[in-house]
């Protein structure tokens, strides 16, 4: 069956240091995968998009690397600050055509000052 | 920047009746998408509008509910005979071919 795993459910690191989250993925084949952050009782905000013939991506402090062998992403927050608190969701969009985004469960970054 | 806007934020209703969520997608886009998030599990979605109609739907989005694009702005979400398992924050999206814009959700309570 299709399965999307976002490692730990919570991740606590310190200030200024560099946040890897990792999302992996079972029986898709994704065009993109893209990754958004959640606050508490807010909706989705987009970060980044990767496709499925780039090997990395990067917007100001985010960077995003695309695996299609390993199946996997790794998503990393360098220079962390307080604000980067927040769960960060892992999306899978373009598996057989369907533009429809399946979700992982999240990862829960905490930044400690 | 641009937003895609619900309302109402919360919403309260007695199982059995109906409910018409709403949202306003942003302009130019071409894809509208509605999802949900029940407390604490994942964001899943529902059904996705494309050119005036339904362009995919999952197993969740059955006949108990309904889209619809009234006008040139409004996308709206009904649920008919609600029912406890249908309380859940839910978020309107939209896409113009580059990432999605969610709104702020619509929390329905379903007692």
């Amino acid at each position: 069956s299709q399965k999307i795993e976002q490692n730990s459910e919570a991740l606590n690191i310190q200030e200024g240091k560099t946040a890897t989250l990792t999302c992996n993925y079972t029986n898709y084949s994704p065009a993109y995968l893209q990754w958004y952050r959640q606050d508490p009782g807010r909706g989705p905000v987009f970060l980044l998009l990767i496709r499925e013939n780039e090997k990395e991506k990067r917007k100001e402090r985010l960077k995003v690397t695309f695996d299609t062998t390993l199946k996997q992403s790794l998503f990393h927050i360098t220079a962390s600050q307080p604000a980067d608190s927040a769960t960060y969701l892992c999306a899978l969009e373009g598996d057989t055509g369907r533009r429809a985004l399946t979700f992982g469960s999240g990862t829960r970054l905490q930044v400690q000052p | 920047e641009p937003e895609v806007t619900q309302t109402p934020s919360h919403q309260v209703t007695q199982m059995g009746q109906e409910v018409i969520l709403r949202c306003v997608p942003i302009s130019n886009h071409l894809y509208f998408y509605w999802y949900r998030q029940i407390l604490g599990q994942k964001v899943e979605f529902l059904v996705s509008f494309y050119n005036n109609e339904i362009s995919e739907k999952s197993e969740i989005f059955d006949d108990q509910f309904s889209v619809e694009r009234p006008d040139g702005s409004n996308f709206t979400l009904k649920i008919r005979s609600t029912k406890l398992e249908d309380s859940a924050m839910y978020f309107c999206a939209s896409g113009g071919g580059y990432g999605y814009t969610f709104g702020s959700g619509t929390r329905l309570t379903v007692v």
